[in-house]
């Protein structure tokens, strides 16, 4: 039962750098997610896709890039990266036929120096 | 428009004792609600859920909670503590109306006291 899997785990990155953090899950969802992390704070929405091929900006979108080729997989984009962007990056999936429960990735910890 | 407030956002209590964790939720709609715990430098992991079926809802280890729509309430209780209850514990609410979209309480910290 592997759910949602996310890599990399710890990553640390200097100013003006690009990655990718890669998510995939296979419970064959409709619905993903990308959201941050802050300390002391609760979950905010970067992205998110309801199928492959569409996505939608959340509520904190700007530095981010993503997108939805197929089903299973949906990775988030970092450009330029900056230490406001120093977070822990949770992917998710949901599915209306599992009453929109919503399941998480064990989360990626993400640096910026 | 949907939200949720957590209105702890410490608690401690002893080994032992019962736990309260409280959430009250604004919705528009009829909503569905979870309760999720997270461990140190964990994912996060569903309790439980409401989803309009019976307003007492049991979830894992011992957790319940009781939605109670005329006080627009869904607090998290447990009979006794355990030190592994120790964690960070969030409330969220989720929108129905079209695509689904889930909205985040700030969390609450239990600390369990030996």
């Amino acid at each position: 039962n592997a759910g949602v899997t996310q890599t990399p785990k710890f990553r640390i990155l200097k100013i003006g750098q690009s990655m990718t953090l890669q998510c995939a899950q296979d419970m064959n969802h409709n619905y993903m997610y990308w959201y941050r992390q802050d300390p002391g704070m609760g979950l905010k929405l970067i992205y998110y896709s309801v199928g492959a091929g569409i996505t939608d900006k959340g509520e904190v979108p700007n530095g981010y890039n993503v997108s939805r080729s197929t089903t299973e997989d949906f990775p988030l984009r970092l450009e330029l990266a900056a230490p406001s962007q120093t977070s822990v990056y949770f992917c998710a999936s949901s599915d209306t036929i599992s009453g929109n429960t919503i399941y998480f990735g064990e989360g990626s910890w993400l640096t910026v120096v | 428009a949907q939200s949720v407030t957590q209105l702890d956002s410490h608690v401690s209590v002893s080994e032992g004792t019962p736990v309260l964790l409280r959430c009250n939720y604004s919705s528009s709609y009829s909503p569905s609600l979870f309760w999720y715990v997270q461990h140190p430098n964990k994912g996060l992991q569903l309790l439980l859920k409401y989803t309009s079926a019976a307003t007492l809802v049991k979830g894992i280890n011992g957790f319940e909670a009781e939605f109670k729509k005329s006080e627009t309430s869904f607090h998290l209780t447990k009979p006794s503590a355990h030190m592994s209850d120790a964690a960070e514990y969030f409330c969220v609410v989720s929108t129905t109306s079209g695509t689904y979209k889930y909205i985040f309480g700030t969390g609450t910290r239990l600390k369990v006291l030996a």
